[in-house]
């Protein structure tokens, strides 16, 4: 099956800073990547995704890189916020109906104002 | 749109006792939703798969009489744990997906289980 690896497992930057976090996976069919953000107790909220077909996409302060032939993936926050502090979660899937995400173990972003 | 509730958002019961979750997707019919186990500072465990109509599919290492999951209609889904233990405690959450091509899958808010 599928296996997701996140690095780091906590992130601490300045507010102003940028801030990457990078996943790799293991199966070449996945082709859906996406990107969650979690604030403490509360449900993981959709930031940013990727499919294969693309290398990469930019929403605002976020983008995503993909590079299939190394089987990773990279999210990118620039000028960072104290509210960007979460844990944040890579995942990926082959994309077919009623396939499931397979999750990275997170990243625990800090952001020191 | 593509929100999903969860109910309870937390419950404590007794040993023994059985708890009954429900994730419903509220503007958009879910042919398939997930239920995940998360520990404290630990990523998302998928438990199971719901597919509306049938039974679930279980990841390994999750018992299936212990964690009932009926996702009769396409916006309900339930995740019974029956005789529950401490052991069991902990943040459970729904996710749901739309049917055809869509891919992302959309959170609940959780349910904190305290078995005491």
């Amino acid at each position: 099956g599928e296996n997701v690896e996140q690095h780091p497992s906590t992130l601490s930057v300045q507010e102003g800073d940028s801030a990457v976090i990078k996943c790799t996976y293991s199966d070449s069919a996945s082709n859906y990547f996406p990107w969650y953000k979690q604030e403490l107790g509360k449900r993981p909220q959709l930031i940013i995704d990727i499919r294969s077909n693309v290398g990469e996409k930019k929403d605002q302060r976020i983008a995503v890189t993909l590079n299939k032939t190394a089987k990773h993936f990279s999210l990118h926050i620039t000028e960072t916020q104290p509210e960007d502090s979460a844990v944040y979660f890579c995942a990926a899937s082959k994309g077919n109906a009623g396939n499931m995400l397979t999750f990275g173990g997170g990243t625990r972003l800090m952001v020191k104002p | 749109g593509a929100v999903v509730s969860q109910h309870p958002s937390r419950v404590i019961c007794k040993s023994g006792t059985s708890v009954k979750i429900e994730c419903r997707s509220l503007d958009f019919q879910a042919t398939t939703m997930f239920w995940y186990r998360q520990f404290p500072k630990k990523s998302l465990m998928l438990m199971a798969t719901s597919n509306e109509g049938s039974k679930a599919t279980y990841e390994q290492g999750v018992e299936k009489d212990k964690f009932l999951i009926n996702h009769a209609s396409l916006t309900l889904s339930t995740l019974t744990v029956t005789s529950a233990h401490p052991e069991d405690s902990s943040f459970y959450i729904c996710s749901a997906r739309s049917g055809g091509k869509g891919e992302t899958q959309y959170f609940g808010p959780g349910t904190r289980l305290l078995v005491l």
